[in-house]
């Protein structure tokens, strides 16, 4: 099944701002809006913002998300060494019945 | 406080089958969907379907269709899934997930399925 598309992988500077995208299409991300995930290696994802820009409790306000069309984005602000992880955006396909993902992108924090 | 608790490590031969649970505790497993998610070595997240444990309705990825089972029993507020025909490239982590407003909010932590002769 066809899914999101999100670049293999990002590199920022300590301290700086990193800002992930996400690309669907009107049957997903521009319909429902995307969530986002966060992997630490050896772990389950951790979901970090859903419906677009709605924070879970206990997540750090560096982390906002948009959408724009088709295309949602993750921006995290303040980079920290523990931001370091493999990032997810995820939609209910409303054509495919599915829930899809991209394929991940692995932030890197230098 | 809400925790989902999948079953153990599982090691398979070709062709068997698995039956992974996830027991939900801190919520009744009635009020959410239930979502499985499988992440293979080194690769991202791959949806396989979802339960609504209410109803028992099920959704399943077009890839799994016929080969994936997911069932509920709410007496022990546990959800299972079941899939056969085992391959090779079916080893991977397998993920439960809880859905509240679109998203998958609580995750199991994951059941490690080999399959390998």
């Amino acid at each position: 099944q066809a899914g999101l598309t999100q670049p293999p992988s990002v590199s920022r500077d300590l301290r700086q701002t990193a800002t992930l995208t996400c690309s669907g299409n009107s049957n997903n991300v521009g319909k429902q809006g995307a969530a986002w995930l966060q992997q630490h290696q050896g772990h389950p994802p951790k979901l970090l913002s859903y419906r677009n820009n709605n924070r879970p409790s206990g997540i750090s306000e560096r982390f906002s998300a948009s959408r724009s069309g088709n295309t949602a984005s993750l921006t995290i602000t303040g980079l920290q060494p523990e931001d370091e992880a493999d990032y997810y955006c995820s939609a209910w396909d409303t054509s495919l019945n599915a829930w899809v993902f991209g394929g991940g992108t692995q932030l890197t924090v230098l | 406080q809400v925790q989902l608790v999948q079953s153990g490590t599982e090691v398979e031969k070709p062709g068997a089958s698995v039956k992974v649970s996830c027991r939900a505790s801190g919520y009744t497993l009635t009020g959410y969907h239930i979502h499985w998610v499988r992440q293979a070595p080194g690769q991202g997240l791959e949806w396989m379907g979802l339960i609504s444990p209410n109803s028992g309705g099920t959704y399943y990825a077009q890839k799994f269709l016929g080969r994936v089972t997911l069932t509920r029993d709410t007496s022990i507020n546990t959800a299972y899934m079941e899939l056969n025909n085992l391959r090779s490239d079916d080893t991977a982590v397998y993920y439960c997930a809880r859905e509240a407003s679109g998203a998958s909010d609580y995750w199991g932590q994951g059941t490690l399925v080999t399959v390998s002769s």
